[in-house]
């Protein structure tokens, strides 16, 4: 089955740091730009970051610029999150997406099931 | 930075239509995606490029398009219909992405 696993997620205090992953399996992960989305409890979905097919581009959104990176190990087919200096405004579930192929046709074509992240003391 | 805007809640009666505003505050435009979110759950595509459904999707959700807003309509509201809804664009470039707020669907 095609699919994307996260794992990492927990309990962290404010100011520490935690890395969470996501393994795709039953696709050619290096041929996807691969994203993170977030969701508070009770809240909105919020794209988090972006990165290319070979890891070389990286975007973020405003609110965790310079706190947090993607990155990618296309042989192990995962996508990473290093989460730096986390506040309580960024406990949430997160996903792992998938970007669909086609240029400028740009959304979401599969989705992980989340891992949760909660921060505070 | 982009801006999706939506309504927080719609309500709506089984069997009549229901219709989630979506509107962007940049020109151009650039396309416009639905989602559909049941709770504790993924979200789910319901429409993309503005008023594209994708197979398996019930013909009763469709998407239009006016200027800088972009609609949702579900047709003939079923019980199963009461979800979460997110409308999702990016700028022009495709590096910076962004969601609407999300719309509660209710069935009243």
């Amino acid at each position: 089955e095609v699919q994307l696993v996260e794992s990492g997620g927990g309990l962290v205090q404010p100011g520490g740091s935690l890395r969470l992953s996501c393994v795709a399996s039953r696709f050619t992960f290096s041929t996807y730009w691969m994203h993170w989305v977030r969701q508070a409890p009770g809240e909105g979905l919020v794209w988090v970051s972006r990165i290319k097919k070979d890891g070389t581009a990286t975007s973020y959104a405003d609110s965790v610029k310079g706190r947090f990176i993607i990155s990618r190990d296309n042989a192990k087919n995962t996508l990473y999150l290093q989460m730096n200096s986390l506040r309580a405004e960024d406990t949430a579930l997160y996903y792992c997406t998938r970007e669909a192929p086609g240029a400028g046709d740009w959304h979401f074509d599969l989705w992980g099931r989340g891992t949760p992240v909660t921060v505070s003391s | 930075s982009y801006e999706l805007t939506q309504p927080p809640s719609v309500s709506v009666s089984p069997g009549q239509t229901a219709r989630i505003p979506c509107s962007a505050d940049t020109l151009p435009k650039q396309f416009v995606y639905w989602y559909q979110q049941r709770p504790g759950q993924a979200p789910v595509l319901l429409i993309y490029k503005d008023t594209e459904r994708p197979s398996g999707i019930p013909e009763r959700f469709s998407g239009s398009s006016t200027g800088t807003t972009v609609t949702l309509t579900i047709s003939g509201v079923q019980a199963e219909d009461e979800a979460d809804y997110y409308c999702q664009s990016t700028d022009s470039s495709g590096n910076l992405w962004v969601f609407g707020g999300g719309t509660k669907v209710t069935v009243l």
